[in-house]
């Protein structure tokens, strides 16, 4: 599976939206890119998936670059409960086990 | 959306003693469940995936005699930790998939263990 790269962290208002960035530059063509988040004590959650067209639901948006090769979750209005720790996953839709390796992620902080 | 449950939520033990905790998919079968490892401040590491009526498949570096894995049921696994040190102190995260291939993964909220 494809390596990814976010930042450490990210500050965002309570209201507007967040950008969280990804770099999948090595990604293959049958991989879809992941996005779960940690709050804190408590199991991932799953946000969204893609594997080239932008795709929306009542959690984020998630837009993937024409090459592929980097993303950004979008949380259109922010609030504090969507301070959490966010994870960009690469991974191929395929046979067998699809077990999901996490990287460091992206400490998101939502302040009033 | 589907529901993965774990027990206990917290367990406190001695060192030396062995302590299993549960991992149940409450509403659908997993006919695949895995079992993580994070430490403060870290990130999620994998420690092994397993089947229902099969043999756990441990990720490199865990000892697969230290955490025993049984899958018993589509619905329910175990991981027991055996002979448990301070090191051994973290938070274990179980996820179930509903069937091979499919990305759909549910996780569990979690079972923080304190070895003292």
């Amino acid at each position: 599976d494809a390596k990814t790269t976010q930042p450490p962290s990210m500050d965002c208002a309570e209201g507007r939206a967040a950008n969280l960035p990804c770099n999948h530059s090595t990604i293959s063509g049958n991989e879809y890119v992941y996005w779960y988040r940690q709050i804190h004590s408590q199991g991932p959650q799953y946000i969204i998936h893609g594997l080239k067209n932008n795709e929306t639901n009542e959690m984020a948006s998630l837009i993937i670059t024409e090459d592929r090769k980097s993303s950004t979750l979008i949380l259109p209005h922010a609030t504090l409960r969507d301070t959490a720790v966010y994870y960009c996953i690469v991974k191929a839709l395929s046979g067998g086990y699809n077990k999901l390796i996490f990287g460091a992620g992206t400490r998101l902080a939502v302040h009033p | 959306g589907a529901v993965v449950s774990q027990h206990p939520s917290r367990v406190i033990c001695k060192s030396g003693t062995s302590v299993k905790i549960e991992c149940r998919s409450l509403d659908f079968q997993a006919t695949t469940m895995f079992w993580y490892r994070q430490f403060p401040k870290q990130s999620l590491m994998l420690m092994a995936t397993s089947n229902e009526g099969s043999k756990a498949t441990y990720e490199q570096g865990v000892e697969k005699d230290k955490f025993l894995i049984n899958h018993a049921s589509l619905t329910l696994s175990t991981l027991t930790v055996t002979s448990a040190h301070p090191e051994d102190s973290s938070f274990y995260i179980c996820s179930a998939s509903v069937r091979e291939g499919r990305w759909e993964q549910y996780f569990g909220p979690g079972t923080r263990l304190t070895v003292t």
